[in-house]
């Protein structure tokens, strides 16, 4: 079934550890997202990539790092997680960047204890 | 700088009743505008786009430069239209999306 895809579902992760949230998409999207969903926040972009190879910083990028090594795959890692790092993960997908249709994934809820 | 607000974050209203969930937008010429939706338990998904001037499950939303807002309307609310309400744009630098908070609408009978 095309669409994108994020694993792991949920979370819980020690305060210190590092974690790479995963994200696939089969539907050939050049443009790749991730936000972070905070209660009352609302979604706040973390990083992009417009095509592969490309990443750019969003809103809220500190303590992220991505990479785009190919179209379809889009890892969001966090090198040493901190409990203010405790939200819902999502990653999305757009044809191109601008104007276009986004497609979400299901979410990631991480905790980080 | 470009920003997208969302005044309300719970709108309630009774099932059959109007409803308008309020966007206003910063923005240095043409933006282009969204609304998205997530249902419980689902996936966040796109409702309508300004520049395809749809209506999509009974809602519809118009662009007013003027006033710099794109609110969302439904007439006759459904109790299957409860879920967050995002509005929506491109960014200056047409490289993502920018969010507003969101609203939660509760349609109850």
């Amino acid at each position: 079934i095309a669409g994108i895809t994020q694993a792991p579902t949920s979370q819980i992760l020690a305060a210190g550890r590092r974690m790479t949230l995963r994200c696939t998409q089969d539907m050939r999207h050049n443009a790749m997202y991730w936000y972070r969903q905070d209660l009352g926040l609302g979604l706040r972009l973390i990083h992009y990539s417009n095509t592969a190879g490309t990443t750019g910083k969003g809103e809220v990028p500190d303590g992220y790092s991505v990479s785009r090594a190919n179209t379809d795959d889009f890892p969001l890692t966090l090198a040493s997680a901190v409990p203010s790092q405790t939200s819902v993960y999502f990653c999305a997908s757009s044809l191109t960047e601008k104007g276009t249709e986004a497609f979400f994934g299901q979410g990631t809820r991480l905790t980080v204890v | 700088a470009q920003r997208v607000t969302q005044p309300e974050k719970l709108l309630s209203v009774f099932k059959g009743a109007p409803v308008e969930l309020k966007c206003n937008y910063s923005y240095s010429g043409s933006p282009e505008l969204f609304w998205y939706v997530q249902y419980s338990r689902q996936r966040l998904q796109l409702l309508l786009r300004h520049i395809s001037r749809e209506s999509i499950k009974g809602f519809t939303a118009d662009l007013n430069k003027g006033e710099t807002s794109f609110h969302l309307k439904k007439p006759f609310a459904q109790e299957e239209d409860s879920a967050m309400y995002y509005c929506a744009l491109t960014n200056q630098a047409g490289t993502a999306l920018i969010f507003g908070k969101g609203t939660t609408l509760s349609v109850s009978s």
